[in-house]
């Protein structure tokens, strides 16, 4: 069975960084897109970040691109979320995410980490 | 940037009964359109991909419909279980984008 299991949320003041990581197991994880999709409090999902299954090819939403970096270390199956500069509309709950294809849908899901940008 | 309106907002719906729930592209994104259910403290889950197919496990009460702007997700009769925040999501191009979700709630 797939599993994805993000971790390394936490508090951090505007203008720090965090990374976040999210560990997969029960799939051939070199052979398939992962994205990271966040969801503020109370709010609804917002797409942030994909990457192909090589690693050859990242894409970030507007909102991000600049600020955070996402990355794969395919020989220990894990996918990353490089996040500087840090702002209080940053706050949310991150989940990794397993696509089903290029540019897909999300089939499996992590249970989500929380990032709280606060002072 | 693709933009997806959800209506209604919310749904006050019996157990049994139908649901309708409307997604509308800004611009046309053929057949490219997925729906998912999202339970409190829980992450979401893939119901519908590419309009009208089915995830895996999902019940035949769900079903999806539409094309180019205007899709549709239909849940025949009404589980307890079915009352959740639901969200579609396209797949078109560059970045993929969420409706702001329909609330089911129960009457």
């Amino acid at each position: 069975e797939v599993q994805l299991e993000d971790s390394g949320g936490g508090l951090v003041q505007p203008g720090g960084s965090l990374r976040l990581s999210c560990a997969a197991s029960g799939v051939t994880f070199s052979s398939y897109d992962m994205s990271w999709v966040r969801q503020a409090p109370g709010k609804g999902l917002e797409w942030v970040s994909g990457i192909s299954g090589s690693g050859y090819n990242t894409y970030y939403a507007a909102s991000v691109q600049g600020r955070f970096t996402i990355s794969r270390d395919n020989s220990k199956n894990t996918l990353y979320l490089q996040m500087n500069n840090l702002g209080v509309e940053d706050t949310a709950v991150y989940y990794c995410a397993k696509s089903t294809g290029t540019m897909s849908y999300f089939d499996y899901w992590g249970r989500g980490t929380l990032v709280t940008v606060s002072s | 940037e693709i933009v997806l309106t959800q209506s209604p907002a919310t749904l006050s719906l019996s157990p049994g009964e139908g649901a309708t729930l409307s997604c509308r592209a800004s611009q046309s994104i053929s057949s490219y359109l997925g729906w998912y259910q999202q339970k409190p403290g829980q992450a979401p889950r893939l119901l519908i991909y590419d309009t009208s197919n089915r995830a895996t496990g999902i019940p035949a009460r769900f079903s999806g419909s539409g094309s180019g702007t205007d899709f549709t997700l239909t849940i025949s009769s009404l589980e307890p279980e079915d009352f959740a925040v639901y969200y579609c999501q396209h797949r078109s191009n560059w970045p993929i984008t969420f409706g702001q979700g329909t609330r089911l709630e129960i009457k």
